[in-house]
């Protein structure tokens, strides 16, 4: 299995907006709307903050955000906070019910 | 309120198993899957597999495959990862969440287990 292709690193300021990609093949991302993307603190267990692309789950900012298009899905995070930095992984559901992360993405705040 | 409680770190020599537990409360066990993840120091999250906690249904990653064993005690809303001939490379923080089973995303997780090989 080969982990999602994400960047090492997205940065912005305060009040921005950033987007981070998370590319996979038609065997996953392109073909199932089973995408979740996670954020992870150092030392502590990921969070969901998206689920089946576009939804957020109950308690999440509406700041974050969820879309794909073919084989690559993004989040966007709206009005950065310094709270959001933190790294996230992307995942998605393949064949056969197996699933695959992404390579992760740190997020830096300015 | 859900929690996913996970056993201690452990320390074990290459070539040996090592069993985590992950003990859920605050919801109905049978209902759920639980997924296995795994992080190496500094690396990204590596998906293992899951248990569907109502018949024991498995499923595992193909790297994982003839190495890892998933077992559940419903009386004990526990579940087990027990990983197999350890190596070095399987040094790593092992998480379980939770899914339910026919949805495609971990809702809560455990606090993750530490495990050390080394000789």
């Amino acid at each position: 299995q080969f982990a999602l292709t994400q960047p090492a690193s997205v940065s912005g300021s305060p009040g921005q907006s950033i987007t981070i990609s998370c590319t996979g093949t038609s065997s996953d991302v392109g073909h199932h709307d089973c995408v979740s993307w996670y954020q992870q603190y150092p030392g502590k267990a990921p969070k969901l903050m998206i689920y089946e692309v576009t939804n957020r789950p109950s308690g999440v900012s509406n700041r974050f955000s969820g879309s794909k298009s073919g084989n690559t899905a993004s989040l966007t995070i709206s009005g950065l906070q310094a709270e959001d930095e933190a790294d996230y992984y992307c995942s998605s559901c393949s064949t056969s019910h197996s699933y695959v992360f992404g390579s992760g993405t740190k997020v830096t705040v300015l | 309120q859900v929690q996913l409680v996970q056993s201690g770190a452990e320390v074990k020599r290459p070539g040996a198993s090592v069993k985590v537990s992950c003990k859920a409360s605050g919801y109905s066990f049978s209902t759920y899957a639980i997924h296995w993840v795994r992080q190496a120091p500094g690396q990204r999250l590596e998906w293992m597999g899951w248990i569907f906690a109502g018949n024991g249904d498995t499923l595992y990653s193909p790297n994982f495959q003839g190495r890892v064993s998933f077992t559940r005690d419903t009386s004990a809303g526990t579940a087990y990862m027990e990983l197999s001939s350890l190596m070095s490379d399987d040094t790593a923080v092992y998480y379980c969440a939770r899914n339910i089973r026919g949805s495609t995303w971990c809702d809560y997780w455990g606090q993750g287990t530490l495990v050390t090989v080394s000789s």
